[in-house]
C-alpha cells in the first residue's frame, strides 16, 4: 500500500522558519513528481509548489517562490517544504500529494495526513 | 493565469438524487481537468482525472465531463456519504502550474 507520512508541522513565530518532510512508503518514490497543497483555515485548496522526479525542476505558486523552497531526497523517499520568514497568513493545513508519473499527470492519487502551521506570536 | 470557477457554491440534495457541479476555466488550455472530494479532518481524495477518467476504486455514480473552458461533475444516486466539499483542479501547461477552483460545498440532507 502506497502511504505519504507528513511530519514537521507546529506553532511558530512571524518571521520564522519551518521544514515539513514527507516521506513515502509502498512506491518507487523516484519515479513520481510531488507536490505540495496548502487549505487556510476555512478556505479552499490551494496549490503551493511541485518537484519533478528527480527534483532538478522545482515550481512554485508566485506569491511563495522566494520564501519557500521544495526539494527531495529520493534515496530516503522523503519531500520536504523548508519555509522561511513565515508570516500569519501562511497558518494552514499543508498537504503533500503524489502527482505526474513518468511525465503524465494523473491528478494527484495519493496524499498524505496533512500538518497543521501555525503562524502565531 | 487560469482562473477556475466552480457553480454553485453550496448545492443541498436529498439522498438518491443527482448532483451538477460545474467548473469553469478562464481560458481554454490542457485536458489536465481533476476532481476531488475532501471532508473536514481527512485528505482529499482523487475522483476524476483527465476530465473523464475515474480515478481507481471510485464508483461509477461518478462522472466526469467536459472540455475546453467548461467541465462538470456528475454523482447520480446521492448518498449520505457523498457530503463533502468538491474541487476541480487543472493543470496547465505553459506556463506550467496548477490551480484549484473554490470548491463547491454538497450537502446531503
Amino acid at each position: 500500500e502506497v502511504q505519504l507520512e507528513q511530519s514537521g508541522g507546529g506553532l511558530v513565530q512571524p518571521g520564522g522558519s519551518l521544514r515539513l518532510s514527507c516521506e513515502a512508503s509502498g512506491v518507487t518514490f523516484n519515479t513520481y513528481w510531488m507536490h505540495w497543497v496548502r487549505q487556510v483555515p476555512g478556505r479552499g485548496l490551494v496549490w503551493v509548489s511541485t518537484i519533478d522526479s528527480d527534483g532538478r525542476s522545482p515550481l512554485y505558486a508566485d506569491s511563495l517562490r522566494d520564501r519557500f523552497t521544495i526539494s527531495r531526497d529520493n534515496a530516503g523517499n522523503t519531500l520536504y517544504l523548508q519555509m522561511n520568514r513565515l508570516r500569519v497568513e501562511d497558518t494552514a493545513v499543508y498537504y503533500c500529494a503524489r502527482g505526474e508519473r513518468s511525465g503524465y499527470y494523473y491528478g494527484l492519487d495519493v496524499w498524505g495526513q496533512g500538518t497543521t502551521v501555525t503562524v502565531s506570536s | 493565469e487560469v482562473v477556475l470557477t466552480q457553480s454553485p457554491a453550496t448545492l443541498s440534495l436529498s439522498p438518491g438524487e443527482r448532483a451538477t457541479l460545474s467548473c469553469r476555466a478562464s481560458q481554454s488550455g490542457s485536458s489536465y481537468l481533476a476532481w476531488y472530494q475532501h471532508k473536514p479532518g481527512q485528505a482529499p481524495r482523487l475522483l476524476i482525472y483527465d476530465a473523464s477518467n475515474r480515478a481507481p476504486g471510485i464508483p461509477a455514480r461518478f462522472r466526469g465531463s467536459g472540455s475546453g473552458t467548461d467541465f462538470t461533475l456528475t454523482i447520480s444516486s446521492l448518498e449520505p456519504e457523498d457530503s463533502a466539499v468538491y474541487y476541480c483542479q487543472r493543470r496547465s501547461n505553459w506556463p506550467l502550474m496548477y490551480t484549484f477552483g473554490q470548491g463547491t460545498k454538497l450537502e446531503i440532507e
